[in-house]
């Protein structure tokens, strides 16, 4: 079963330039979770949707970034225009969250990380 | 105050050894509690999670949980040269569906 998938893998770019990072979830999972991480602030909510609707987007830094999830299997993030303080590297996760099913389980909510993105910004 | 907060380290202990790794929070609404481990260059996967207060142990790895005193740990017993990677601590926070990580701490286990 395939897990989370994120492209570009790396992307180096100069500042003022667009930049669009993709996410594929885990099928099945109704919730997606993008998240940034840096040596100086570890790793940062930006934003999550629950069935495709953002729910809290209040990690956003600025206008500058946006996030779409069009349908459950597809999400971007983009940064308009970047800026060297920028570079990060940008995780989406994906869950399932709701309530147990009727055979029982456990539900964890547990996050599942794709490999990132890696953005340098010139 | 940071919402979830571990020593940076790096924690170096030798190999066989037991590796204590902890973790304290602030909001004391937090229901659920989880161990990532990071691989220099990789992304966060999970060890454990744990909901109740007490020990929830899994192969060599025991998760503590003290709602009262806001303070969840990882034991990791036998430590191995594998085990050397960063151990992020996250909380599942009232009312939200998302994650807050902590900055992570960083295990060096010395063969």
């Amino acid at each position: 079963d395939a897990g989370v998938i994120q492209s570009p893998r790396h992307e180096v770019t100069e500042m003022g330039q667009e930049v669009t990072l993709r996410c594929k979830p885990i099928s099945g999972h109704n919730s997606l979770f993008w998240y940034r991480q840096t040596m100086m602030r570890g790793l940062e909510l930006l934003i999550y949707f629950n069935n495709n609707v953002p729910i809290d987007d209040s990690g956003m830094p600025e206008d500058r970034f946006s996030a779409k999830m069009p349908n459950a299997s597809f999400s971007t993030l983009k940064i308009q225009p970047s800026e060297p303080r920028d570079s990060a590297v940008y995780f989406c996760a994906s869950s399932f969250q709701g309530l147990p099913g009727l055979a029982g389980g456990i539900y964890t909510g547990e996050l599942f990380f794709g490999e990132g993105s890696r953005l340098t910004v010139l | 105050q940071k919402e979830v907060e571990q020593n940076s380290g790096p924690l170096s202990v030798p190999e066989g050894a037991i590796a204590s790794l902890n973790c304290t929070y602030s909001d004391r609404g937090s229901q659920s509690f989880f161990w990532y481990r990071q691989y220099s260059g990789k992304s966060p996967e999970l060890i454990m999670f744990i909901y109740s207060n007490g020990d929830k142990e899994d192969g060599r790895f025991t998760a503590q949980l003290n709602k009262a005193s806001q303070y969840v740990s990882l034991l990791i017993r036998d430590s191995q040269p594998s085990d050397s990677a960063t151990y992020l601590c996250a909380v599942r926070n009232t009312g939200r569906r998302a994650l807050t990580f902590g900055s992570g701490t960083r295990l060096q286990v010395q063969p």
